[in-house]
């Protein structure tokens, strides 16, 4: 069965510092795709990786993806506050159809 | 806005009833995907259909059904409801499979 972890689950954090997000996952992947969640709305599309050694970047959040490790991280530079939201992680195979599994989610507070 | 719209946005019933979720997806996507969200489960997939058949199960339980129609939109009937039904429930689409999925704003379904 499909696993996957995120550390932190929680996190705050002070404007202009720097993080990083982790996702682990148990089994090959074929996509890992990074969410955000405001609380009490819905799951915008932040990143897709592809591929080992991926990386891509918007403004100040930076995915990266390494396969042999089955390791994604999310680099936060710089937080600001409009960056407080839950960050979630989700995997997708062939073998489990397309659907996505979840990590947790990492909340992050990004505080003055 | 993701293009994927649900109705209702809230729905508040009693234990042992049965309500419908609706979701329309965007337009030029052939898949859509139910997840459900909760404070103890997280995000859970449910199932996925794909151009009008059914694709992949998750845990959806036997009380729970979907179909999707031939104009594409999709719903979910959830029956015999139980306190433990209560929760977000996401529809989610995309162009196919393995593609990025994007998520409607949810349906809260609380049972009383």
């Amino acid at each position: 069965e499909l696993k996957v972890e995120q550390n932190p689950l929680f996190l705050s954090m002070q404007e202009g510092k720097n993080y990083t997000i982790y996702c682990n996952y148990s089994t090959t992947s074929d996509r890992l795709y990074w969410y955000r969640q405001d609380p009490g709305k819905s799951l915008e599309s932040l990143f897709v990786l592809l591929s080992n050694g991926a990386v891509k970047q918007e403004g100040r959040l930076m995915a990266s993806l390494d396969t042999k490790a089955r390791l994604s991280t999310l680099h936060i530079t710089a937080a600001v506050h409009d960056l407080s939201a839950t960050y979630f992680c989700a995997v997708d195979t062939e073998t489990s159809g397309s659907r996505l599994t979840f990590g947790e989610g990492t909340q992050l507070t990004v505080n003055p | 806005d993701s293009g994927v719209t649900q109705t209702p946005k809230h729905l508040i019933t009693a234990t042992g009833q049965r309500v419908t979720l609706r979701c329309s997806p965007r337009s030029g996507d052939l898949s859509v995907y139910w997840y459900q969200q909760s404070l103890d489960q997280g995000l859970q997939f449910l199932i996925q259909y794909y151009n009008g058949e059914e694709r992949a199960k998750g845990n959806i339980l036997e009380r729970f059904s979907a179909q999707q129609f031939p104009d594409l939109h999709s719903e979910l009937n959830l029956s015999s409801l139980e306190l433990g039904d209560s929760a977000l429930y996401f529809c989610a689409s995309s162009v196919g499979p393995s593609e990025t999925q994007y998520f409607g704003p949810g349906t809260r379904l609380l049972v009383l």
